[in-house]
């Protein structure tokens, strides 16, 4: 079954503290994994997609890399604005629909 | 950037009443789009997909005939919850991409129901 697991549930840093967020997948075939910012009641925002081992994308104080089986989204210097539940998501090769799964999410909280 | 806006943000009704939401992708041709619905501290849901001009697929468990999906263009989908009872009660968020390869969906803001 394919599965999509992050960890942890929930990271509190003081702001400045640099961390990882991880993302672990077992799919047969991956396409794509995309990462997503989500404030409280609001929709995710897109962040980043990855789509090989050995791929890195950046963004401000992100960075987002890939190996085959998981996935980190690295924090450097947060800031309190970072705060949010950040998710990760993949997409199978398969699938006429091109469905996507997510995880389960990181509540990150920066404190000033 | 991807614009997706979606309306109402919440809707308060009572038990009984259909509640239509709409999702629109503003600054691109969205393919397909899909309906999720979010439970407190839980991830997305996923309830059902559709694609333009095409019957919405839906997810194990969902019911097609509570949950009426409408693609009717390549800008808009909708969703009605038909006769919503207090247990339909959730934050519903819906999603467009496009139909090329690999791209991420883009969400809107989603819409908080609450049924009395």
């Amino acid at each position: 079954e394919d599965q999509v697991t992050q960890s942890p549930e929930a990271l509190r840093l003081q702001e400045g503290e640099s961390s990882s967020l991880n993302c672990s997948y077992t799919v047969s075939g991956l396409r794509g994994l995309f990462w997503y910012r989500q404030d409280p009641g609001k929709g995710p925002e897109f962040l980043f997609t990855l789509y090989s081992a050995g791929e890195e994308k950046e963004k401000e104080r992100l960075k987002a890399t890939l190996t085959k089986k998981e996935s980190f989204l690295h924090i450097t210097a947060p800031k309190p604005e970072d705060s949010a539940t950040y998710l990760c998501a993949v997409q199978l090769a398969s699938g006429g629909y091109q469905k996507v799964t997510f995880g389960t999410g990181t509540k990150l909280q920066v404190i000033p | 950037g991807a614009v997706v806006s979606q309306h109402p943000s919440r809707v308060i009704c009572k038990s009984g009443t259909s509640v239509k939401i709409e999702c629109r992708s503003l600054d691109f041709q969205a393919t397909t789009m899909f309906w999720y619905r979010q439970f407190p501290k839980q991830s997305l849901m996923l309830m059902a997909t559709s694609n333009e001009g095409s019957k919405a697929t839906y997810e194990q468990g969902v019911e097609k005939d509570k949950f009426l999906i409408n693609h009717a263009s390549l800008t808009l989908s909708t969703l009605t919850v038909t006769s919503a009872h207090p247990e339909d009660s959730s934050f519903y968020i819906c999603s467009a991409r496009t139909a090329k390869s690999n791209q991420p969906q883009h969400f809107g803001d989603g819409t908080r129901l609450s049924i009395l």
